[in-house]
């Protein structure tokens, strides 16, 4: 059990246009959800964390009007990456909990170039 | 909020040798600590984790121990061999009081290559 998915796993897209990338637990509930991004031999850097039903929270130095979180159920999180731009080139890995539990799943990321 | 530091930021062994990582982290309310593998291009995996109310844990291989105190826990691979080479992310997790967020710090990683 604790399956993560993440759809697409690539995309390219010019710049300026929006991309959405999504997060759903398959097998589980997820209270919350993680968004990562992670640069080319660097760390995972947490951008937001989602709640289903509310509003992200979002670090600090993420822009919260340019990466859209939507978390409309307990399976599902949504992150728009609006008017992208080549910077914005990345891995984007989600990851879910279940209720109090310590463990994160990770999904198997998306793979952004913008162009 | 949480600061992880992570060293050494590359290890090379010898296939059969012990390889040893160690964190530090800066929240003493801090209370779960994860080791992850990664492989290129893939999600991290869980290879063992840690809870405050212990100070070691062994699965196979691979240990982890931790000391509360100081501050600090470190993962010990042992018989290494050539399929442990990735990078491996040590991580704490504890509540910030703010936000009422249980989230994870991440350190900064570290490459580990076993040569065969």
């Amino acid at each position: 059990g604790a399956v993560v998915s993440q759809h697409p796993s690539r995309v390219i897209c010019k710049s300026g246009t929006s991309v959405k990338i999504e997060c759903r637990s398959l097998d589980f509930q997820a209270t919350t959800m993680f968004w990562y991004r992670q640069f080319p031999k660097q760390s995972l850097m947490l951008m937001a964390t989602s709640n289903e039903g509310s509003k992200a929270t979002y670090e600090q130095g993420v822009e919260k009007d340019k990466f859209l979180i939507n978390h409309a159920s307990l399976t599902l999180s949504t992150l728009t990456v609006t008017s992208a731009h080549p910077e914005d080139s990345s891995f984007y890995i989600c990851s879910a909990t279940r209720d109090r539990g310590n463990e994160q799943y990770f999904g198997p990321g998306t793979r952004l170039t913008v162009t | 909020g949480e600061n992880v530091e992570q060293h050494p930021s590359t290890l090379s062994v010898q296939e059969g040798d012990s390889a040893v990582i160690k964190c530090t982290y800066s929240d003493s309310a801090s209370n779960y600590f994860p080791w992850y593998k990664q492989e290129l291009g893939k999600r991290p995996q869980l290879i063992i984790d840690i809870r405050s109310n212990v100070g070691e844990k062994k699965d196979q291989r691979i240990a982890v121990t931790l000391n509360k105190t100081a501050k600090h826990f470190s993962l010990h691979i042992t018989e290494t061999q050539p399929e442990d080479s990735a990078v491996y992310f040590c991580a704490a997790r504890g509540l910030d009081m703010d936000t009422g967020r249980r989230a994870l710090t991440f350190g900064s990683g570290t490459r580990l290559q076993v040569q065969p």
